[in-house]
């Protein structure tokens, strides 16, 4: 089954830097999620991109962070100044279309950044 | 913004039990699904539910919509050691197809 690929697995980083997670969704897929899941918490919607742009965010998507398409098969997320409390287990998901409800979305393994 | 609570939080079992874990809400939906996570994995989609009443199975795994399309159950029969992980289920804002909001999630530990 295709998979939805990330780098790095673990970052960690002092607080105050930047910091730029990598995904490469499936190839044929048009919508893009990044996810996280703060450590003994519930996975958490952060922001949804569809043709080179935000579809969706959530309150916790805030200046803070952005995403990027930055070629073909890349998409990634920055957070611009890290905190402590962004320590968390990102995930990238992507989907076939984002137009269906049942859709599946296809996880990758995840980027587990630790804010020092 | 819909609250999924899935119950039991966590579940600690001995291999061959039986269990069922809850996902739970006031809001209608017009689609539900089981995701598995384990351990340092992203989620994998198990099924999606679509009709109310609906009972889908996968082996061992009996996954029911309410009548109502605001709840759900999965029911292990039988439950083995690579049963462990970490259940969750969610579900799309009706008429919005972008954002998957995920619950609360029931943790499985099966053992020997």
């Amino acid at each position: 089954e295709p998979e939805v690929t990330q780098t790095p697995s673990h970052q960690v980083t002092q607080m105050g830097q930047e910091v730029i997670l990598r995904c490469v969704p499936i190839s044929n897929h048009l919508y893009f999620y990044w996810y996280r899941q703060i450590l003994g918490q519930k996975v958490e919607f952060l922001v949804s991109f569809y043709n080179n742009e935000i579809s969706e965010k959530s309150e916790i998507f805030d200046d803070q962070f952005s995403v990027e398409r930055p070629d073909g098969s890349n998409f990634t997320l920055k957070i611009r100044s890290t905190k402590l409390e962004d320590s968390a287990m990102y995930f990238c998901a992507s989907s076939e279309t984002g137009m269906v409800a049942n859709e599946k979305l296809f996880f990758g393994s995840g980027t587990q950044l630790s804010v020092l | 913004t819909q609250l999924l609570e899935q119950s039991p939080q966590f579940l600690s079992i001995q291999e061959g039990e039986n269990l069922t874990v809850y996902c739970n809400s006031s809001s209608v939906f017009s689609s539900l699904q089981w995701y598995r996570q384990e351990p340092g994995e992203g989620p994998v989609l198990l099924v999606t539910v679509v009709t109310g009443g609906e009972v889908k199975k996968l082996k061992r795994l009996t996954f029911q919509f309410g009548d109502a399309r605001k709840d759900s159950s999965l029911h292990i029969t039988a439950a083995q050691t690579g049963d462990t992980g970490l259940y969750l289920c969610a579900v799309r804002n009706t008429g919005t197809a972008s954002k998957l909001t995920f619950g609360t999630g029931t943790r499985l530990q099966v053992t020997l």
